[in-house]
């Protein structure tokens, strides 16, 4: 069975840019959760969705949303981006929202 | 406001001792933990896990140790090997489901 991907694996952009990343779960799960890792924070919790709605949010500005699809594939966008938001973004899918996550290798995302 | 904290950034052992990892969390409300191994350019994958009704879980070369008064958890690599090599996160699972996650700690086993 695939494992969680995430694309692209790397992403450079400028100050100010918006940016999609994309997340296709292990088939068969519902629930995917979006994480943000940076040295010394760990990972940050960013939302978590299942069948299409948003269950969860961490506390990350409005600039940082997402979407799930039907086929359960999320997508997660951040808009206006500022030099912080350099990171590696993480999704991690699971069978039903609170069950064991699998995490996909990440996108790591450059604002310059 | 850190609620799952490792406070130790990096950690080093000879190979064939004892490695131990720390955390400590400040929500008692807290009753599922885990532990994630990260190699570079790879995901977290789930290592091992406890309930607060256990103060103990073994698997393997693995052991997890669960003090609920003092709100804090230990991770045992008994013997280590330099495949362990990674970074070793704990997280807090919530009532909701949401993982809360400490900041992680860099092991690194020498042989």
């Amino acid at each position: 069975k695939a494992g969680v991907t995430q694309t692209p694996r790397y992403l450079i952009k400028t100050r100010g840019q918006q940016v999609t990343l994309s997340c296709s779960p292990i088939s068969g799960h519902r629930s995917v959760s979006w994480y943000q890792q940076t040295p010394g924070q760990g990972l940050q919790f960013l939302f978590e969705y299942f069948s299409e709605t948003q269950r969860n949010k961490g506390n990350f500005p409005g600039r940082f949303s997402g979407r799930q699809f039907s086929n359960s594939r999320s997508e997660m966008n951040v808009s206006t981006l500022e030099l912080g938001d350099s990171a590696l973004y993480l999704c991690a899918s699971s069978l039903i929202a609170g069950s064991e996550q699998y995490f996909g290798p990440g996108t790591r995302l450059t604002v310059t | 406001d850190q609620q799952v904290k490792q406070n130790s950034p990096s950690l080093s052992v000879q190979e064939g001792r004892i490695s131990i990892l720390n955390c400590d969390y400040t929500n008692s409300m807290f009753d599922y933990f885990l532990w994630y191994k990260k190699y570079p350019a790879e995901g977290p994958t789930f290592l091992i896990s406890i309930s607060s009704i256990k103060d103990k879980n073994e698997d393997g070369r693995f052991t997890v140790f669960l003090n609920k008064s003092a709100k804090h958890l230990s991770l045992h690599i008994v013997p280590s090997q330099p495949g362990d090599s990674a970074v070793y996160f704990c997280a807090a699972q919530t009532d909701t489901g949401k993982l809360i996650f400490g900041q992680g700690t860099t092991l690194q086993v020498k042989p």
